[in-house]
Parts: C-alpha cells; structure tokens; sequence
C-alpha cells in the first residue's frame, strides 16, 4: 500500500462548478500536511498548508481529518488556470523530508 | 526569489554510460533534495542532503549516487545508466528544516536508450 494516496482522475468539471479532492495517509505519525499544484511539465509549487483546524485561501479550502487519516482539498468556482494536477504531501517527525502522492489532474473545461 | 536551477532541461543517453545531473540553488539553503517523477507513482525521494559532504538515502537510492561538495550544488549521478531510470527529476532545496518552503528546480528529462 502507497504511504500517500490518490485518486488519479482526471476530473473534468465545467468552469464555475466545486470540485474536492482526497487523499489518504498511511502513516499515523505524520505531522505536516500540503498541497502542491503542478502544471504540465513544470515543477511542483506549494499551494497551501493543511492545519489542523481546516485553513482556508482565497476559492482553495483545505481540511484535516486525523481520526479516519486523510486531507481535503475543496475549489470553489473553479477557473480554467486551475488545471493542474494536484498533489498531497505529507511530513513525519523527520519534518523536512516530504512523501508525496501520486497526484490528482484537474482539467477545468470552458 | 528562489531559484534552483538544474544543468539540462532534456537529456538522451544510452545504456551504461555514466550521466551527471546538476543542480544549483542561489539561496543558501541547508538541505537540497533528488526524486524522480513517473506516472502513477509521484515523486520518490531518491537522496538527500542536509550539508555540505553529508548525505542520505531515500527510498529508491539503487543505482544512484550523489556528490555535495559545496553548498549551492547538489549533483546526481547514474553510475552505469539503465533503461529504467528514464523518468523525470527533480531537485528541491529548503533552509533549515522548512517543509512548507520547499523549492523546486525545473525538472530534467532523462531518456535512456
């Protein structure tokens, strides 16, 4: 079993529609949670952190749930330059070595 | 700004030749990290480096090694290239031991023939 998984998708949604990702952990140890967006062929750049009490940034809400071991990922609105694939990552106690997901690919349609 | 820079964007090599991957960052980062990116599996650490000479392995090191001789940089090398290395990588740098400041380089593309 992947320590941090993912459903592939892609999703495609229509522009203005909501769409939420998942992603689970394995690992009951980990401490630190995020989400990077990566565009085609392009490196991955942080979106957000994910904090405990559930954070939220603009149309990106992001949640934590410890007990059942996953984090969301909640677009509102969604635009076309939200196509992206997003990925989860998370932290153990190491602090500083990240374990990424395989990613989920949004494609946002007109 | 960050910027971590990585020697070729597209490399082609054959089988068992020796191939070096560069990567620079120009922010005085402590730790400087190695994946690789293939589909379906996402990024897999293959080392890491927390200082100048010092190094780690992480999860998929075999048939990797890496050098650290100076801060800014942080090399990669495929002893004896394999079909299976083809894949993309990524090198990532961060100060201290910040996660949510990690940088990317903007990837290489090995193709081994």
């Amino acid at each position: 079993r992947k320590e941090v998984e993912q459903d592939p998708g892609p999703f495609n949604v229509p522009e203005g529609a909501t769409v939420a990702f998942n992603c689970t952990y394995s690992n009951s140890a980990s401490q630190s949670f995020f989400w990077y967006r990566q565009d085609c062929r392009k490196e991955p750049k942080l979106l957000m952190s994910v904090y405990s009490s559930g954070n939220e940034d603009g149309r990106f809400t992001a949640q934590l749930n410890r007990a059942s071991q996953y984090i969301s990922l909640l677009i509102r609105d969604s635009k076309l330059s939200d196509s992206a694939t997003y990925l989860c990552v998370v932290t153990h106690n190491a602090g500083n070595m990240l374990t990424f997901g395989g990613g989920t690919r949004l494609m946002v349609k007109p | 700004d960050v910027k971590v820079t990585q020697s070729s964007r597209y490399l082609v090599k054959r089988t068992g030749e020796k191939v070096f991957l560069e990567c620079v960052q120009d922010m005085d980062h402590e730790n400087m990290f190695w994946y690789r990116q293939d589909p379906g599996l996402g990024l897999r650490l293959i080392y890491f480096s927390y200082d100048v000479k010092m190094k780690e392995k992480g999860d998929i090191p075999e048939g990797y090694s890496v050098s650290r001789e100076k801060k800014e940089r942080f090399s990669l090398i495929l002893e004896s290239a394999s079909t299976n290395q083809t894949s993309m990588y990524l090198c990532a740098s961060i100060p201290g031991a910040r996660a949510d400041t990690q940088y990317f380089g903007p990837g290489t593309r090995l193709t081994v023939l």
